[in-house]
């Protein structure tokens, strides 16, 4: 979805380094999520924002660190990657219909870690 | 706590076949669900959902999925594949409000359409 913005797009890295991947949307909308995707395992939540002020997290956070610069950007760093964050990395965003969120995604980030 | 499952790691069909991609889910009370295709070096997209209503739902790209309450699935379901529907398709569900708020994904299922 054009809206939801990803930077990098792909990323190698060495263990060890600290990286940060970026997320920015257009949408207007207040939450703000963090996936990472492995094969066979679908996606998995790291962290989640409901606003600005209102980081939680996710099912598997540690390793991992988030700020929410502000309503239309939302940042995930890794302090210190390790071989086993290498996976596709989804930002997303979502919005209210009859009481249910859905979740608009962004293209994903690719990262290796060496 | 809510969960979702994908029988099948991959469904191949030929073009102009019906394609059929199944879900079971697991949730404590009335179920959210949501289908999703990612097509090769994208991310996701939305393709429909069930909130209420119609047991059968309607979608983007002339997909449909049907809620079926007493055998806890919700199959997605085309009735004419494209080649350009091969994709990694996965379903996800949603306790209702006051529940986890959490979208729990399916593994996928890769569907692969021949020519």
């Amino acid at each position: 979805d054009a809206d939801v913005t990803q930077t990098p797009r792909n990323r190698i890295t060495k263990t060890g380094k600290r990286i940060m991947l970026e997320c920015s949307q257009t949408k207007g909308h207040d939450r703000m999520y963090w996936y990472r995707q492995d094969p066979g395992l679908g996606l998995r939540l790291i962290y989640y924002s409901f606003d600005v002020k209102d980081i939680n997290k996710g099912e598997i956070s540690d390793g991992y660190s988030v700020s929410r610069q502000a309503q239309a950007k939302f940042s995930l760093s890794l302090e210190s990657a390790i071989p086993n964050q290498t996976a596709l990395y989804f930002c997303a965003t979502s919005d209210w219909d009859r009481g249910q969120e859905t979740q608009y995604f962004g293209p994903g980030t690719r990262l290796l870690v060496l | 706590a809510q969960s979702v499952a994908q029988p099948e790691d991959q469904v191949n069909v030929a073009e102009g076949n019906p394609l059929t991609v199944k879900c079971t889910y697991s949730v404590s009370g009335n179920p959210y669900l949501f289908w999703y295709v990612q097509y090769p070096n994208r991310g996701l997209q939305f393709l429909l959902k069930y909130i209420t209503g119609d047991n059968l739902v309607k979608g983007s790209y002339g997909f449909e999925a049907e809620f079926n309450k007493s055998q806890t699935s919700f199959h997605l379901k085309k009735p004419s594949a494209l080649v350009s529907d091969s994709a990694l398709y996965f379903c996800a569900v949603r306790d209702p409000p006051g529940g986890d708020y959490k979208l729990s994904f399916g593994a996928g299922t890769t569907v692969t359409v021949r020519a």
